[in-house]
């Protein structure tokens, strides 16, 4: 069956440091895949996206890669601050025309 | 137009109820989704439009569900007989045509969220 994983378990991470979030996915041949912020009580957010001929993407403290052979896609912020804690989420699109998404990895940056 | 608009942004309705949530898209997007979102989980996808066509139904929207965008602007979703497993965030989200700069990116509402008692 079709699967996209990403870490359940929020991540604690100290301000200043990078976070790097996994995404997982099996039975996909995904022609891009996205990562979307989400804040509590409201939608989610477009942050990136990368194709599937791309292997690395990068917006400001943002970078992502793309392993088609692993089928894997980590999604780093460097120089984390507070106003990056929020929940992830990666989503792809295969066959179709909808977003398939993940179930999001809460990030907590402590000051 | 300053993005999509849900309304309303929070319903109780008491089971077995009808309940109606509308989305706003922004306005030169022709496509339109609805997801839904349970707690700790990523949105779920329910349908998708271009412009006044369904055009894709998850298998798992059952026949209490419905949903319409009549004239390819606005949209509405419809839970008849409502149950408390119904209770969740339903998101609606819109994108520009296809072959447009940005043509990939989905832009969200803030959501409904239903708790049915």
């Amino acid at each position: 069956s079709q699967k996209i994983e990403q870490n359940s378990e929020a991540l604690n991470i100290q301000e200043g440091k990078t976070a790097t979030l996994t995404c997982n996915y099996t039975n996909y041949s995904p022609a891009y895949l996205q990562w979307y912020r989400q804040d509590p009580g409201r939608g989610p957010v477009f942050l990136l996206l990368i194709r599937e001929n791309e292997k690395e993407k990068r917006k400001e403290r943002l970078k992502v890669t793309f392993d088609t052979t692993l089928k894997q896609s980590l999604f780093h912020i460097t120089a984390s601050q507070p106003a990056d804690s929020a929940t992830y989420l990666c989503a792809l699109k295969a066959a179709g025309n909808k977003l398939t998404f993940g179930g999001g990895t809460r990030v907590l940056v402590k000051p | 137009d300053t993005g999509v608009s849900q309304d309303p942004r929070h319903k109780i309705t008491k089971r077995g109820q009808n309940v109606t949530f509308r989305c706003d898209p922004i306005s030169e997007h022709n496509r339109l989704y609805w997801y839904r979102q349970t707690l700790g989980q990523g949105p779920e996808f329910l349908t998708y439009f271009q412009n006044e066509a369904q055009l894709e139904k998850s298998r798992l929207l059952s026949d209490r569900f419905s949903a319409e965008r009549p004239k390819g602007s606005f949209s509405t979703l419809e839970i008849q007989r409502t149950e408390q497993g119904d209770s969740a965030m339903y998101l609606c989200a819109s994108s520009p045509p296809r072959g447009s700069n940005m043509n990939t990116e989905a832009f969200f509402g803030q959501g409904t969220r239903l708790t049915v008692v």
